[in-house]
């Protein structure tokens, strides 16, 4: 069974500019997370998709936003890039939402270099 | 909100010794899960261990097992006879169970000395 894949692996943008992240979560999977991860403040929950719908959400600006599709297949969008969007974003998905007792699986993540 | 603190950024371990990564937390939540998440450098996060706080049994998982001190609020991890690909970073995380967001701490790196 295929992992959890997220395209593009690496990319560079500059300030201003926005952003579009794509997350296919494994065969089956509804839930998709998304985290950020820095070197300063660690991993940060950004938000969570079951079945098309936001079922939890960060603290995040409203710069970020994210969507799935029917196929359970998640995007996030970053729009006016900042510095500080530099971050390594990591999708993660699990069977079910609700009564979470599992585990979460990740992708590779996206690599955000903001100049 | 639960927080999860993990004080130690780095350890180091000689091969085949063992090591312990330290992990607290604080909720209000009586029941709740926790785990420790490894991400090697190739950056893939995998699930090393759960824990169920109803659980008064420490789960164990091969060379891994964790102390949970539920009165304490601590969780912490052991590796047994450390192998060169226990290198990673190693995250402690806590779920309420409600949903599937996960909070972790900052994280420790654990690098192996053959």
């Amino acid at each position: 069974k295929a992992g959890v894949t997220q395209t593009p692996r690496y990319l560079i943008k500059t300030r201003g500019q926005q952003v579009t992240l794509s997350c296919s979560p494994i065969s089956g999977h509804r839930s998709v997370s998304w985290y950020q991860q820095t070197p300063g403040q660690g991993l940060q929950f950004l938000f969570e998709y079951f079945s098309e719908t936001q079922r939890n959400k960060g603290n995040f600006p409203g710069r970020f936003s994210g969507r799935q599709f029917s196929n359970s297949r998640s995007e996030m969008n970053v729009s006016t890039l900042e510095l500080g969007d530099s971050a390594l974003y990591l999708c993660a998905s699990s069977l079910v939402a609700g009564q979470f007792t599992g585990e979460l699986f990740f992708g590779e993540g996206s690599r955000l270099t903001v100049l | 909100a639960q927080t999860v603190t993990q004080s130690q950024p780095e350890m180091s371990v000689q091969e085949a010794e063992t090591v312990t990564l330290s992990c607290t937390y604080d909720t209000s939540e009586s029941d709740y899960y926790l785990f420790w998440y490894k991400q090697p450098p190739s950056r893939q996060m995998i699930l090393v261990i759960r824990q169920e706080a109803y659980k008064q049994q420490n789960a164990t998982e091969n060379r891994f097992s964790v102390n949970f001190q539920k009165a304490a609020k601590s969780f912490s991890l052991k590796i047994s006879d450390s192998q060169l690909g226990d290198a990673a970073m190693y995250f402690c995380a806590f779920n309420t169970g409600a949903n599937s967001k996960l909070t972790f701490g900052k994280g420790i790196t654990l690098s192996v000395r053959p």
